[in-house]
């Protein structure tokens, strides 16, 4: 089974500049998440999708950041502008969601390697 | 405020023995939790979980156990191997619906090196 995709991998930008992140959850999964992780902190959940509709955006910073899910599948984050304490890694996740009759093994969340994000 | 907590940023072990990682928590409507563990340029990889209901889940090499009258669950690795050096983010989900379902909130990490 094919995991969670993300690209690119690395981004350097500078302050200012826009930027776009890409996901691909595992098949089959209804629920997205994008975090931020900041070095030496744990992941910090940016926003949730359960199929296309958004559940969760309360510690999205909305003025710069936007995110979709169009079709339910793949996700876009986006940037605008950046700002150098933006610089940070970005990870995808994905679950099966809470339609699996409550099941707890719904809510365990996998993870993609990541877009490690640089603003000069 | 910082819901869940791993006080201790590293650990260092001998290969063969036991390694403990310890997360405390504050609140109480967190009902499942799990265990990660992340190398460097990695996603966090999920390891084990436990629910609130139980209080050990063995798999492996890798037990977790929960007190939920102390808030606090431990993940012991036996035996520790070199492989097993890794960042482990101990992670804690909500019981309520609505928005805070799937909500996960991790512990800052402890990073584990087994020496040879």
């Amino acid at each position: 089974e094919a995991g969670v995709a993300q690209s690119p991998r690395y981004k350097i930008i500078e302050k200012r500049q826009s930027v776009a992140f890409w996901c691909n959850p595992i098949s089959g999964h209804a629920t997205l998440y994008w975090y931020q992780q900041i070095l030496g902190q744990g992941p910090k959940l940016l926003i949730q999708f359960q199929n296309n509709g958004v559940v969760d955006d309360s510690q999205l910073p909305k003025d710069r950041f936007s995110a979709e899910r169009l079709k339910g599948v793949d996700s876009t984050l986006k940037i605008q502008p950046a700002k150098l304490e933006d610089s940070a890694v970005y990870l995808c996740a994905s679950s099966l969601g809470p339609g699996t009759s409550g099941s707890l093994a719904g809510r365990t969340q996998y993870f993609g390697p990541g877009t490690r994000l640089l603003v000069l | 405020d910082q819901q869940v907590k791993q006080n201790s940023p590293s650990l260092s072990v001998q290969e063969g023995r036991i390694s403990i990682l310890n997360c405390d928590y504050t609140n109480s409507m967190f009902d499942y939790f799990l265990w990660y563990k992340k190398y460097p340029a990695e996603g966090p990889t999920f390891l084990i979980s436990i629910s609130s209901i139980k209080d050990k889940n063995e798999d492996g090499r890798f037990t977790v156990f929960l007190n939920k009258s102390a808030k606090h669950l431990s993940l012991h690795i036996v035996p520790s191997q070199p492989g097993d050096s890794a960042v482990y983010f101990c992670a804690a989900l909500n019981n309520a619906g609505g928005t805070s379902y799937g909500k996960l909130t991790f512990g800052q990490g402890t990073i584990l090196t087994v020496h040879p």
